[in-house]
């Protein structure tokens, strides 16, 4: 079974940038990605963008590019999302999500889910 | 890209069958497999169901899924509603050609 292990709570100010990281174990292949999904207080789930740790192939939702990069670091087995330019409408609970990556096209099932990582963004 | 629309709200008393639908406004249904995810309070998701029927281990045979052609639709029954199935259930699929993923925009089941 997949195991997905954030870091802890951030608190950000106006304009800083954040970086999650997203450590994976258990997982036996290393074609796999692993996608950002965020939930704004009381509301649904956002997807962000995906990263394949296997070719380190990326796709951001277009709200978020140029405001979001992802990287991969194979020999830890951890992905990170950085978001830049923050503003108080990014205070959300932040989940990495793993999902079997295929380069001829990937079904996107999250099989197994972070515990979430709390951005709240104040001045 | 297709817009994944869900009821804001479902409700059953114990015992009952919940349905919750999924509708695609642009293209096939049947297109992109669709997966439903299950989210408790202060949790984070779990899938109950992935490509458009599949049931992953552990997950109760009560949850169900199955898409209809006809109405473009997925749909995510729950039957023999228990009071622990109370949460808010997002489907969930993607775009073919640029790769995005779409989500629903949940659904919260209430279990009376």
């Amino acid at each position: 079974q997949v195991q997905l292990v954030q870091s802890g709570p951030e608190v950000k100010k106006p304009g800083a940038s954040v970086k999650v990281p997203c450590k994976a174990s258990g997982h036996t292949v290393s074609s796999y990605g692993i996608s950002w999904v965020r939930q704004a207080p009381g509301q649904g789930l956002e997807w962000m963008g995906w990263i394949s740790a296997y070719n380190g192939a990326t796709n951001c939702a277009p709200r978020f590019q140029g405001r979001v990069t992802l990287t991969t670091d194979t020999s830890t087995s951890t992905v990170s999302m950085e978001l830049r330019s923050l503003t108080s409408d990014d205070t959300a609970v932040y989940y990495c999500a793993f999902f079997f990556y295929y380069s001829s096209g990937s079904y996107y099932n999250f099989q197994s889910w972070g515990q979430g990582t709390l951005v709240s963004v104040s001045s | 890209n297709y817009v994944l629309t869900q009821p804001h709200s479902v409700s059953g008393s114990p015992g009952e069958t919940a349905t919750i639908s999924c509708t695609r406004n642009s293209g096939s249904i049947a297109s992109n497999y669709v997966q439903w995810y299950q989210q408790r309070p202060g949790s984070s998701p779990t899938t109950v169901i992935y490509e458009d029927n599949q049931r992953p281990s552990g997950v109760p045979n009560r949850f169900s899924g199955s898409i209809d052609r006809s109405s473009n639709s997925a749909s995510l029954t729950i039957s023999g509603l228990r009071t622990e199935d109370e949460a808010d259930y997002y489907c969930q699929s993607y775009e073919s050609g640029n790769q995005d993923v779409i989500f629903g925009g949940g659904t919260k089941l209430t279990v009376l």
